[in-house]
């Protein structure tokens, strides 16, 4: 079965660099959410997408956006990057109601030097 | 949002059963108990959730008390695939990790 798709899976970029994750649902599911993963640490949820509209807001930095589109998937944009971003980015996917099971993606690691 | 407490660890050898418990006394009647667990680098994978009831799948069963502020996740059998950190957690409109239960199977 398909499941969330990811990508890329890994990421490396400079301080004050520019970085676009990208995720795709499982086909129906209506509604994505974005967690971050330092190390060691535990999920963050970040923000989510129901129907293509922000639905909830979680800890995401102003210097982060995402959205979802006509497709559902959707996209997480991280500019000004800093050394504290560094870490593992999940995407989420669901049915809305009745509330289920979350599907993860394997994640992106990104790397900031 | 509401809030769960879980041991930070625990321990079990393989086949036996092993008893995780979460404390969430401050839950709503909309709430749902789910349970997810997490193997290192990986996302979170779904174990098991509930409302009421007891609820049994493939992988768990989920013990819930009657006032819903507790619940207990049993895993019948421990295997060495089962060593992870197990989170539960309460949804309503979004799902919120606490600190989770890191499970130790021993041969």
């Amino acid at each position: 079965a398909a499941g969330v798709i990811q990508s890329p899976r890994h990421l490396i970029k400079e301080k004050r660099e520019t970085a676009t994750l990208k995720c795709y649902p499982i086909p129906r599911h209506d509604t994505v959410y974005w967690y971050q993963q330092g190390p060691g640490q535990d999920p963050q949820f970040l923000i989510s997408f129901y129907e293509k509209m922000q639905s909830d807001k979680g800890s995401i930095p102003d210097r982060f956006s995402a959205q979802q589109f006509s497709d559902y998937h959707s996209e997480l944009n991280m500019s000004s990057l800093e050394l504290g971003d560094s870490a593992l980015y999940f995407c989420a996917s669901s049915l809305a109601s009745p509330i289920g099971e979350l599907f993860f993606g394997e994640g992106s690691r990104l790397t900031v030097l | 949002d509401a809030k769960t407490t879980q041991p930070n660890s625990m321990e079990s050898n393989e086949e036996e059963p092993v008893h995780l418990p979460c404390n969430h006394s401050t839950i709503s009647g909309t709430d749902y108990i789910h349970w997810y667990r997490q193997l290192p680098s990986q996302g979170p994978e779904y174990v098991i959730h509930g409302l009421t009831s007891n609820v049994n799948n493939r992988m768990a069963s989920l013990a819930i008390a009657e006032d819903r502020k507790s619940s207990t996740l049993i895993l019948h059998r421990a295997t060495l695939r089962d060593a992870a950190v197990y989170y539960c957690i309460l949804i309503a409109d979004k799902l919120i990790f606490g600190t989770g239960t890191r499970l130790q199977v021993f041969p």
